[in-house]
């Protein structure tokens, strides 16, 4: 089946840093990536929506600058955060459409734990 | 705006059946989906709807009323490890974004 996987699973940065979360699809082409976030206890929040080579759709209330989101090839996209502060702290997950694959379906990876101290 | 709603928590014993509603109002509609997801990891695809009716996949069935913005998930023989968050998402559009929009989840625990 289609795997997703995320790197880092987890990651403790400190305040005003920036830290990269990679999203890659391993065995399929992901021309559409989408990056989640989710607070405890909470679903998932839509951030953005990327396709290979163009840039990023965000949702309303996602700052852009903020939260830098790159998909340069068919089986890669990275969410970076900059100068995080103690309230990016989040579970992060993304999720990858495939080439041909079935519309509806979106299979997603296992997340990453940002805490920010 | 986008709304969907689920209850927060339920509570069920195992081999009971229970079942758990998703009210949505979405400014558009191609398809409901629900997931599974267990504490820290990712979700996992469990049924899709965009027809009326009802779905069956084993001990899960999910129902959709497109008319009353109205779906539910039906699982049956619970066991515990059925005790997780269970979403509800709608595609607001067709085409290639296949954008979801996320309930709010609803936390199942299964008691012995």
């Amino acid at each position: 089946g289609a795997v997703v996987s995320q790197h880092p699973s987890r990651v403790i940065c400190k305040s005003g840093t920036s830290v990269k979360i990679e999203c890659r699809s391993l065995d399929f082409q992901a021309t559409t990536m989408f990056w989640y976030r989710q607070f405890p206890k909470k679903s998932l929040m839509l951030m953005a929506t990327s396709n290979e080579g163009s840039k990023a759709t965000y949702e309303q209330g996602v700052e852009k600058d903020k939260f830098l989101i790159n998909h340069a090839s068919l089986t890669l996209s990275t969410l970076t955060v900059t100068s995080a502060h103690p309230e990016d702290s989040s579970f992060y997950i993304c999720s990858a459409r495939y080439r041909g694959g079935h519309p509806y379906e979106q299979y997603f990876g296992p997340g990453t734990r940002l805490t920010v101290t | 705006g986008q709304n969907i709603d689920q209850p927060t928590e339920m509570t069920a014993t195992e081999g009971a059946i229970v079942q758990i509603n998703c009210t949505y109002q979405t400014s558009g509609f191609n398809g409901l989906f629900w997931y599974q997801q267990h504490a820290g990891e990712a979700p996992t695809f469990l049924s899709y709807n965009v027809l009326d009716g009802l779905e069956e996949k084993g001990r899960f069935s999910s129902f959709l009323s497109r008319s009353k913005g109205y779906s539910y998930l039906l699982l049956k023989e619970l066991q515990m490890k059925d005790s997780a968050s269970y979403l509800c998402a709608v595609r607001d559009g067709g085409g290639a974004t296949n954008k979801l929009i996320f309930g709010t989840g609803t936390l199942l625990a299964v008691q012995p």
